[in-house]
Protein backbone atom coordinates (compact mmCIF):
# COMPACT_ATOMS: atom_id res chain seq x y z
CA UNK A 1 0.00 0.00 0.00
CA UNK A 2 0.78 3.60 0.02
CA UNK A 3 2.68 4.84 3.23
CA UNK A 4 5.38 7.54 3.98
CA UNK A 5 8.65 6.25 5.16
CA UNK A 6 11.95 7.09 6.51
CA UNK A 7 15.31 5.81 5.41
CA UNK A 8 16.98 5.16 8.59
CA UNK A 9 15.40 4.47 12.15
CA UNK A 10 18.23 6.22 13.80
CA UNK A 11 21.16 8.88 12.93
CA UNK A 12 24.05 9.60 15.28
CA UNK A 13 25.68 13.19 14.90
CA UNK A 14 28.24 15.64 16.85
CA UNK A 15 27.21 18.28 18.50
CA UNK A 16 27.97 21.71 15.49
CA UNK A 17 27.40 18.74 12.38
CA UNK A 18 24.29 19.00 10.26
CA UNK A 19 21.61 16.83 10.15
CA UNK A 20 19.88 15.58 7.23
CA UNK A 21 16.49 12.87 7.60
CA UNK A 22 15.50 11.76 4.59
CA UNK A 23 12.15 10.50 3.84
CA UNK A 24 10.34 8.43 0.58
CA UNK A 25 6.28 8.89 -0.14
CA UNK A 26 4.64 7.12 -2.71
CA UNK A 27 1.70 9.23 -3.39
CA UNK A 28 2.49 11.59 -6.57
CA UNK A 29 -1.02 13.11 -5.63
CA UNK A 30 0.22 14.35 -2.13
CA UNK A 31 0.09 18.11 -1.91
CA UNK A 32 1.45 19.06 1.14
CA UNK A 33 3.77 17.62 3.53
CA UNK A 34 5.36 17.87 6.90
CA UNK A 35 7.90 17.30 9.76
CA UNK A 36 7.57 17.08 13.24
CA UNK A 37 9.79 16.54 16.07
CA UNK A 38 8.50 14.29 18.95
CA UNK A 39 10.87 14.46 22.16
CA UNK A 40 10.66 11.32 24.36
CA UNK A 41 7.09 11.60 26.67
CA UNK A 42 5.55 14.24 24.49
CA UNK A 43 3.38 14.88 21.91
CA UNK A 44 4.81 15.55 18.46
CA UNK A 45 5.98 19.35 17.72
CA UNK A 46 5.65 21.19 14.62
CA UNK A 47 9.22 21.99 12.64
CA UNK A 48 8.46 23.30 8.61
CA UNK A 49 6.20 22.48 6.25
CA UNK A 50 6.28 22.65 2.58
CA UNK A 51 3.41 22.48 -0.48
CA UNK A 52 3.50 20.60 -3.64
CA UNK A 53 4.56 23.37 -5.60
CA UNK A 54 7.35 24.33 -3.68
CA UNK A 55 11.38 22.89 -4.10
CA UNK A 56 12.41 24.49 -1.03
CA UNK A 57 11.82 26.25 2.25
CA UNK A 58 13.48 27.80 5.01
CA UNK A 59 12.95 27.56 8.72
CA UNK A 60 15.40 28.98 11.88
CA UNK A 61 17.88 26.53 10.94
CA UNK A 62 15.58 23.92 9.76
CA UNK A 63 15.72 23.46 5.36
CA UNK A 64 12.77 20.95 3.80
CA UNK A 65 13.99 20.32 0.58
CA UNK A 66 11.19 18.18 -1.99
CA UNK A 67 12.22 16.17 -5.10
CA UNK A 68 9.07 15.39 -6.67
CA UNK A 69 10.56 13.45 -9.66
CA UNK A 70 11.95 10.84 -7.20
CA UNK A 71 9.40 11.00 -4.35
CA UNK A 72 12.01 12.06 -1.70
CA UNK A 73 11.56 14.62 1.34
CA UNK A 74 14.35 16.03 3.33
CA UNK A 75 14.74 18.22 6.39
CA UNK A 76 18.29 19.40 6.98
CA UNK A 77 19.33 20.80 10.21
CA UNK A 78 22.29 23.32 10.63
CA UNK A 79 24.31 23.07 13.73
CA UNK A 80 22.61 20.44 15.40
CA UNK A 81 22.22 20.75 19.35
CA UNK A 82 22.03 18.43 22.09
CA UNK A 83 18.53 19.99 22.34
CA UNK A 84 17.78 18.67 19.05
CA UNK A 85 17.74 14.99 20.12
CA UNK A 86 14.18 13.72 19.17
CA UNK A 87 12.66 11.68 16.59
CA UNK A 88 11.76 13.11 13.77
CA UNK A 89 8.41 12.33 11.82
CA UNK A 90 7.43 13.10 8.08
CA UNK A 91 3.72 13.20 7.19
CA UNK A 92 1.84 13.52 3.87
CA UNK A 93 -1.75 15.06 3.03
CA UNK A 94 -2.94 12.12 0.02
CA UNK A 95 -5.62 14.72 -0.64
CA UNK A 96 -7.77 17.64 0.46
CA UNK A 97 -9.71 17.34 3.39
CA UNK A 98 -8.38 14.55 4.59
CA UNK A 99 -6.07 13.85 7.76
CA UNK A 100 -2.17 13.92 7.57
CA UNK A 101 -0.51 10.71 7.15
CA UNK A 102 2.48 9.79 9.23
CA UNK A 103 5.49 7.43 7.86
CA UNK A 104 8.51 5.83 10.69
CA UNK A 105 10.16 8.20 12.68
CA UNK A 106 14.09 8.44 12.53
CA UNK A 107 15.67 9.22 16.09
CA UNK A 108 18.24 11.72 16.26
CA UNK A 109 21.04 11.39 18.66
CA UNK A 110 23.52 14.45 19.19
CA UNK A 111 26.44 13.92 21.13
CA UNK A 112 28.54 17.14 22.46
CA UNK B 1 2.37 26.48 22.00
CA UNK B 2 -0.65 24.77 21.07
CA UNK B 3 -4.12 25.26 23.44
CA UNK B 4 -4.54 21.38 23.31
CA UNK B 5 -4.71 19.48 26.46
CA UNK B 6 -5.56 15.68 27.17
CA UNK B 7 -6.33 13.85 30.65
CA UNK B 8 -5.05 11.93 32.24
CA UNK B 9 -1.68 12.16 31.42
CA UNK B 10 -1.02 8.43 32.50
CA UNK B 11 -3.47 5.79 33.35
CA UNK B 12 -3.05 2.08 34.53
CA UNK B 13 -6.45 0.55 34.79
CA UNK B 14 -7.22 -3.54 34.62
CA UNK B 15 -9.22 -5.29 31.86
CA UNK B 16 -12.81 -4.96 31.36
CA UNK B 17 -13.12 -1.37 32.72
CA UNK B 18 -14.64 1.47 30.64
CA UNK B 19 -12.34 4.84 30.45
CA UNK B 20 -12.53 7.61 28.50
CA UNK B 21 -9.56 10.02 27.60
CA UNK B 22 -10.15 13.45 27.41
CA UNK B 23 -9.03 16.30 24.56
CA UNK B 24 -9.93 19.84 25.05
CA UNK B 25 -8.86 22.41 22.46
CA UNK B 26 -9.50 26.61 23.15
CA UNK B 27 -8.25 27.82 19.20
CA UNK B 28 -11.92 27.00 18.60
CA UNK B 29 -9.97 24.48 15.81
CA UNK B 30 -13.23 22.61 13.94
CA UNK B 31 -11.30 19.95 12.63
CA UNK B 32 -9.58 17.12 15.67
CA UNK B 33 -8.09 14.05 15.20
CA UNK B 34 -7.23 10.67 17.80
CA UNK B 35 -4.02 8.78 17.13
CA UNK B 36 -2.51 6.08 18.07
CA UNK B 37 1.42 5.33 18.96
CA UNK B 38 3.48 2.64 19.73
CA UNK B 39 7.04 2.96 21.61
CA UNK B 40 9.02 4.42 19.17
CA UNK B 41 6.81 3.58 15.79
CA UNK B 42 4.55 5.78 13.65
CA UNK B 43 1.27 7.39 14.41
CA UNK B 44 -1.49 5.53 13.17
CA UNK B 45 -4.94 7.53 12.26
CA UNK B 46 -8.08 5.95 14.46
CA UNK B 47 -10.59 8.43 14.84
CA UNK B 48 -11.25 12.11 13.13
CA UNK B 49 -13.78 15.16 13.39
CA UNK B 50 -14.39 17.67 11.12
CA UNK B 51 -16.92 19.16 13.47
CA UNK B 52 -19.99 19.04 16.02
CA UNK B 53 -21.46 15.89 15.54
CA UNK B 54 -19.20 14.61 12.87
CA UNK B 55 -16.95 11.63 13.65
CA UNK B 56 -15.26 9.50 11.56
CA UNK B 57 -12.82 6.27 11.50
CA UNK B 58 -9.43 6.39 10.94
CA UNK B 59 -6.80 4.12 8.72
CA UNK B 60 -6.39 1.95 11.93
CA UNK B 61 -9.39 0.00 13.22
CA UNK B 62 -9.64 0.60 16.63
CA UNK B 63 -12.33 -1.12 19.32
CA UNK B 64 -12.43 2.67 20.90
CA UNK B 65 -15.50 5.10 20.29
CA UNK B 66 -15.39 9.02 20.00
CA UNK B 67 -18.13 12.36 20.17
CA UNK B 68 -18.37 15.16 18.91
CA UNK B 69 -21.08 17.72 20.99
CA UNK B 70 -19.07 20.70 21.27
CA UNK B 71 -16.40 22.10 19.30
CA UNK B 72 -14.01 22.28 22.29
CA UNK B 73 -13.89 18.88 23.66
CA UNK B 74 -13.41 15.48 21.49
CA UNK B 75 -13.33 12.36 24.20
CA UNK B 76 -12.36 8.81 23.31
CA UNK B 77 -14.15 6.06 24.86
CA UNK B 78 -13.07 2.18 25.28
CA UNK B 79 -15.93 0.27 26.45
CA UNK B 80 -14.43 -2.82 28.14
CA UNK B 81 -10.24 -1.96 27.97
CA UNK B 82 -8.04 -5.00 27.03
CA UNK B 83 -3.94 -5.16 27.32
CA UNK B 84 -4.04 -5.27 23.69
CA UNK B 85 -5.01 -1.37 23.98
CA UNK B 86 -2.09 -0.53 25.47
CA UNK B 87 -0.45 2.11 23.98
CA UNK B 88 0.00 6.08 23.72
CA UNK B 89 -3.08 8.37 22.46
CA UNK B 90 -2.50 12.10 20.71
CA UNK B 91 -5.13 14.58 20.24
CA UNK B 92 -4.72 16.81 17.68
CA UNK B 93 -6.57 19.78 15.95
CA UNK B 94 -6.21 21.88 13.17
CA UNK B 95 -7.50 25.41 11.89
CA UNK B 96 -10.50 25.86 9.70
CA UNK B 97 -10.18 25.51 6.07
CA UNK B 98 -8.29 23.30 3.30
CA UNK B 99 -5.20 25.17 3.00
CA UNK B 100 -4.67 24.38 6.52
CA UNK B 101 -3.32 21.19 7.49
CA UNK B 102 -1.41 21.30 10.05
CA UNK B 103 -1.60 19.52 13.29
CA UNK B 104 -1.87 20.99 16.85
CA UNK B 105 -1.01 18.04 19.51
CA UNK B 106 -0.99 17.48 22.99
CA UNK B 107 0.74 16.10 24.90
CA UNK B 108 -0.49 12.44 24.90
CA UNK B 109 -2.39 9.70 27.48
CA UNK B 110 -0.10 6.81 28.49
CA UNK B 111 -2.32 3.78 28.62
CA UNK B 112 -1.68 0.85 30.55
CA UNK B 113 -4.51 -2.20 30.55
CA UNK B 114 -2.96 -4.95 32.60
Amino acid sequence: GESVGLHLPTLSVQEGDNSIINCAYSNSASDYFIWYKQESGKGPQFIIDIRSNMDKRQGQRVTVLLNKTVKHLSLQIAATQPGDSAVYFCAENKKAGTALIFGKGTTLSVSS
Amino acid sequence: EADIYQTPRYLVIGTGKKITLECSQTMGHDKMYWYQQDPGMELHLIHYSYGVNSTEKGDLSSESTVSRIRTEHFPLTLESARPSHTSQYLCASSEPGQASKKLFFGSGTQLSVL
